[in-house]
């Protein structure tokens, strides 16, 4: 099954400078990438996700890029503010519809920027 | 307001005392997931539904059991808890498989 490795597991920045975060998966066949984005005491929420035929995606401060060949997917945020902090995980699938098909989660990384 | 709902939001309890935890969306979504987060292994799936009376394991299913008897209801039931089982609770539901899920805000679960 698919295997989805997430580095770091923590991140600290300064308010301001930039924050990327890095996943490699091992399912060739994958082709959805999203970014979750839990706050404290909250549910995870997508916030960027990308499929196999885009190479990169941009969405005001952040940004997701896929390297299909390499394996691995990152998340870009750009003049990170305090309300950037919290835990980010990334996922992988295959996005059929059938019971084999799942989205497999990162280990999660925990942004905290600096004031 | 789109959402799906989990009770309860605490919960503690001793190792063989069966509970459930209930949750339910209003997305008319086909798709539901229990996941478990624990601190270094991310969310893991435990069970997921693809309809009405359609379940299936996930990852970790060892200890829970599902129903799906209605669309907008998918209770995770642990028959008798065990410590290991202590954990972050979420439920999800998802217009399809693998796309976008929609999360509820977590059962904090601590069995002693």
């Amino acid at each position: 099954g698919e295997n989805v490795e997430q580095h770091p597991s923590t991140l600290s920045v300064q308010e301001g400078d930039s924050a990327v975060i890095k996943c490699t998966y091992s399912d060739s066949a994958s082709n959805y990438f999203p970014w979750y984005k839990q706050e404290l005491g909250k549910g995870p929420q997508l916030i960027i996700d990308i499929r196999s035929n885009v190479g990169e995606k941009k969405d005001q401060r952040i940004a997701v890029t896929l390297n299909k060949t390499a394996k691995h997917f990152s998340l870009h945020i750009t003049e990170t503010q305090p309300e950037d902090s919290a835990v980010y995980f990334c996922a992988a699938s295959t996005g059929g519809k059938s019971s084999g098909d799942k989205l497999t989660f990162g280990t999660g990384t925990r942004l905290a920027v600096r004031p | 307001e789109a959402q799906v709902t989990q009770n309860p939001r605490y919960l503690i309890t001793v190792t063989g005392k069966k509970l459930t935890v209930t949750c339910s969306q209003n997305m008319n979504h086909e798709y539901m997931s229990w996941y478990r987060q624990d601190p270094g292994l991310g969310l893991r799936q435990i069970y997921y539904s693809m309809n009405v009376e359609v379940t299936d394991k996930g990852d970790v299913p060892e200890g829970y059991k599902v129903s799906r008897k209605e669309k907008r209801n998918f209770p995770l039931i642990l028959e008798s808890p065990s410590p290991n089982q202590t954990s972050l609770y979420f439920c999800a539901s998802s217009p399809t498989l693998t796309g976008e899920q929609y999360f509820g805000p977590g059962t904090r679960l601590t069995v002693t």
